[in-house]
């Protein structure tokens, strides 16, 4: 079955510079690729989102890359703010068998 | 709109009591699904359910059963709880086409088994 792995698992960086966070997947059959973040006690919610025919989206300072050869894909902070701290999940799913996969989670902090 | 609902938030159960988790979303969708997350760990997959009819399982199966009872009620049970199922679950559901596929969470049950 599928397997996603995520890194790192914490990181730190400081207000204004970037972050990334990279994920690599197991099975070939995935071609959707979303990213959740998740606040402290609250529930995940979509940030971003790429389908296997893509190979690069941006939304403002966030942005996403999809390697299909290689099964990796990266999301990518720019402009760090202190509202970005939480804890991001990338994920993986077959859109035939609808099994959505997720990392084990990277948290993210801000340092002002 | 209420989006996915969860039932109860929060839950204390002894050792070997058996309990359900509702679930119920008005989204329309076809996939629903159950995951666990515990403290500082990913979200792992129990159950999921591409249709109304089908369930298969995830990556941490076992000690659970799920009904997808209609197209819009997903429920999990629990049959003789343990100490190591202490966790929070989380309910999904996603559409198939057109939406993406998007994943909504519901707001997640936190359980606790003494």
């Amino acid at each position: 079955g599928e397997n996603v792995e995520q890194h790192p698992s914490t990181l730190s960086v400081q207000e204004g510079d970037s972050a990334v966070i990279k994920c690599t997947y197991s099975d070939s059959a995935s071609n959707y690729f979303p990213w959740y973040k998740q606040e402290l006690g609250k529930r995940p919610q979509l940030i971003i989102d790429i389908r296997s025919n893509v190979g690069e989206k941006k939304d403002q300072r966030i942005a996403v890359t999809l390697n299909k050869t290689a099964k990796h894909f990266s999301l990518h902070i720019t402009e760090t703010q202190p509202e970005d701290s939480a804890v991001y999940f990338c994920a993986a799913k077959d859109q035939g068998a609808q099994k959505l996969v997720f990392g084990q989670g990277t948290r993210l902090t801000i340092n002002p | 709109n209420a989006g996915v609902t969860q039932t109860p938030k929060f839950q204390v159960l002894k050792t070997g009591q058996s309990m359900t988790l509702q679930c119920a979303q008005d989204m329309n969708h076809n996939s629903m699904y159950w995951y666990r997350q515990d403290p500082g760990m990913g979200l792992r997959l129990i159950y999921y359910s591409a249709s109304e009819g089908t369930t298969d399982k995830g990556e941490v199966p076992n000690g659970y059963n799920v009904s997808r009872l209609n197209k819009r009620e997903f429920s999990l049970r629990l049959e003789s709880a343990a100490p190591s199922q202490t966790s929070v679950y989380f309910c999904a559901s996603s559409g198939t086409q057109g939406a993406l596929g998007e994943a909504f969470f519901g707001q997640g049950t936190r359980l606790t088994v003494v």
